[in-house]
């Protein structure tokens, strides 16, 4: 169990430019979360898989941003012409799809739109 | 619509002393609620979870919540604290809405005085 990885890190881009991050869950984990979290506030939740298929995605994420997990391993989520306002870690989490459901986190990437 | 709420952005205390952290619910369906902890430079991870077997839930480190339905609670307390245990914590509810969907509070800074 290496746990939830997700690169890169750290992401620095100019407003209207086009990012990509990557997820990579826990092993034979079925489920997997998107989060944005700015600062002074929780997660807030962007989409979630079932294996490979996209089960629920808020409506706060406008049609800039869209994730996927091909083939129900690692996920990627996309942010088209990105905004100062999309600054903010983006967390990634998974869990093995016994309710209630523990996730298990990655460390996040950073992203800071100039 | 579903919500939680944390009171109290940060809470100070002393080495020893109780810490009780607070965490309200509103939903329209019996949640599963979860506290996760998030330490310096760390991915969130859990503390603990309510999975309807029991009202008092225990966790790693020494920490507990009661579930309440009739003040729709969900507070985190440790008898002591310790210098360790400095860090964020959230508090989160699940809810099935055809997929699953977390929704954490704004989180709650803990700093534990010498």
């Amino acid at each position: 169990d290496t746990g939830v990885s997700q690169n890169p890190r750290h992401k620095i881009t100019k407003r209207g430019q086009n990012v990509t991050f990557r997820c990579d869950p826990i092993s034979e984990h079925n489920r997997l979360y998107w989060y944005r979290q700015t600062l002074g506030q929780g997660p807030e939740f962007l989409t979630y898989f079932q294996n490979e298929a996209q089960l629920e995605k808020s409506r706060l994420l406008s049609d800039r941003f869209s994730a996927e997990r091909p083939k129900g391993s690692f996920s990627t989520l996309e942010i088209q012409r990105t905004e100062q306002g999309d600054s903010a870690m983006y967390l990634c989490a998974s869990s093995p799809g016994r309710v209630p459901d523990t996730q298990y986190f990655g460390p996040g990437t950073r992203l800071t739109v100039l | 619509a579903q919500s939680v709420t944390q009171l109290g952005s940060h809470v100070s205390v002393s080495e020893g002393a109780l810490v009780l952290l607070r965490c309200n619910y509103s939903s329209s369906v019996p949640p599963y609620l979860f506290w996760y902890v998030q330490y310096p430079n760390q991915g969130l991870q859990l503390l603990l979870k309510y999975t309807s077997a029991a009202t008092l839930v225990k966790g790693i480190n020494g920490f507990e919540a009661e579930f309440k339905k009739s003040e729709t609670s969900f507070h985190l307390t440790k008898p002591s604290a310790h210098m360790s245990d400095a860090a964020e914590y959230f508090c989160a509810v699940m809810l099935y809405t055809g997929g699953f969907k977390t929704i954490f509070g704004a989180g709650t800074r803990l700093f534990v005085k010498a």
